[in-house]
Order: structure tokens, then sequence, then C-alpha cells
């Protein structure tokens, strides 16, 4: 089944402990981005990859990091979280022909 | 920088009533915008969409305009069934090729009324 994973679905870590939040997909999309969703704010885009070590800064990439060492993958790493990072993270992904994207089914975030 | 604007942010109409979603856009070179459903604690999927080469489309019960001159795009849900109830989101692709994003806008949270 053609899919974006991500893992863990829902993490409550404290201030300061470094985390990552891993994203995959099947279907061998050339682009792939993350989006953090707070309430009023709709989603944002924290950072992208265009391809394989091609990543740039979206929005609101303070805090964040991003690696792209194979297709498939495109983890999300807080080195040092803090509380107004508490948030609904969604990986997406798209082949560069197409606008069409595909969701992940999100990681809740909580950072105390 | 880019940004899409949407409006209303909450919406309540009775079931069987039209709901209208309406959302302006900053990037004239923008040409593609999806419209996206989110229903409570799952993703968003993807519902319509309209490039800038077409004024409307269809798709049964909804459908979307365009507006390139005004640079302003609708979302229309005719006869509204309470599985119509979820956050809908509208978005517009801004830049070129794969460098190419997706702005999303705020979010819209419709409730329908048994």
């Amino acid at each position: 089944e053609a899919q974006v994973t991500q893992n863990p679905r829902y993490l409550i870590t404290v201030t300061g402990k470094k985390l990552t939040v891993t994203c995959s997909q099947n279907m061998n999309h050339e682009y792939m981005s993350w989006y953090r969703q707070d309430p009023g704010l709709g989603l944002r885009q924290i950072y992208y990859s265009m391809n394989v070590e091609v990543t740039d800064k979206g929005d609101v990439p303070e805090g964040y990091k991003v690696s792209r060492k194979e297709k498939r993958n495109f983890p999300l790493i807080l080195e040092s979280p803090s509380p107004n990072q508490t948030s609904l993270y969604f990986c997406a992904s798209r082949p560069v022909s197409t606008d069409t994207q595909y969701f992940g089914p999100g990681t809740r975030l909580t950072v105390l | 920088g880019e940004n899409v604007e949407q409006h209303p942010s909450t919406l309540s109409v009775q079931e069987g009533d039209s709901a209208v979603i309406k959302c302006t856009y900053s990037d004239s070179a923008s040409n593609y915008f999806p419209w996206y459903k989110q229903e409570l604690g799952k993703r968003p999927q993807l519902i319509i969409d309209i490039r800038s080469n077409v004024g409307e489309k269809k798709d049964q019960r909804i459908a979307v305009t365009l507006n390139k001159t005004a640079k302003h795009f609708s979302l229309h849900i005719t006869e509204t069934q309470p599985e119509d109830s979820a956050v809908y989101f509208c978005a517009a692709l801004t830049g070129y090729s794969s460098a190419s994003k997706i702005i999303f806008g705020s979010g819209t949270r419709l409730s329908i009324r048994p």
C-alpha cells in the first residue's frame, strides 16, 4: 500500500532532550516536507527536501534540523526541544512531476 | 512573503444547506490550488483541486471556483451532510518547478447542525 508513515505518533518529552521523528514513504517521491499545525495558524512548513542530500528551510525552521540520506526517509530532529515546539507535526511527500501531496498520519509532540 | 488568507475561521450551517469558504492568495504566479479536509485526529486529505487554466471544477457536491484577476478562490459544498463536519484548508502552490511549495490558509472549522 502506498503510504507515508511517521513514528512515533505521540511523544511527551522534557525541555532539552534531543528527539527524532521519523518519516518514510514508499512511493519513490522526490519531494518531502515537514509541517507543524497549530490552532488558528494552519499548516506551516518547517523544512523541505527536493531530493537526496538536498534540503531547504521552510517558513518556520528555527529549532529544527532534517536530513535526507535516502530517498524514502526524511527525519525531523529537535536537538534541544522547547515548550513552544509543542505541536502536531505532519510529514508529506509528492513526486516532482505532480503537485498532489500525500500526508503522513501526524505526530503529536508535547514538550514539558 | 507569499501568504494565503482564509475566511471564515468557523462556519455552522444547517444540514442540507450550502457552505462556502473563501481564500485569497498573494502570489500572482500561483497556478495550483488544492483544498484539504481534516477530520478530528486525522491527516489532511485532498478533496478537490483546481489549476489556473480553469475557472471552476466540480466533483459531486463539492465545487471550487477560481478568480485569477482578483486572486481568490472558493470552496462550495452543497446539500451538506453530518460527515462534512471537519476543518477545511485551502492552499496555493507558489514558486517554480521542484522548488515550489504549498502555502496553507489558516483553516475553517465547518459544523453541520442536524
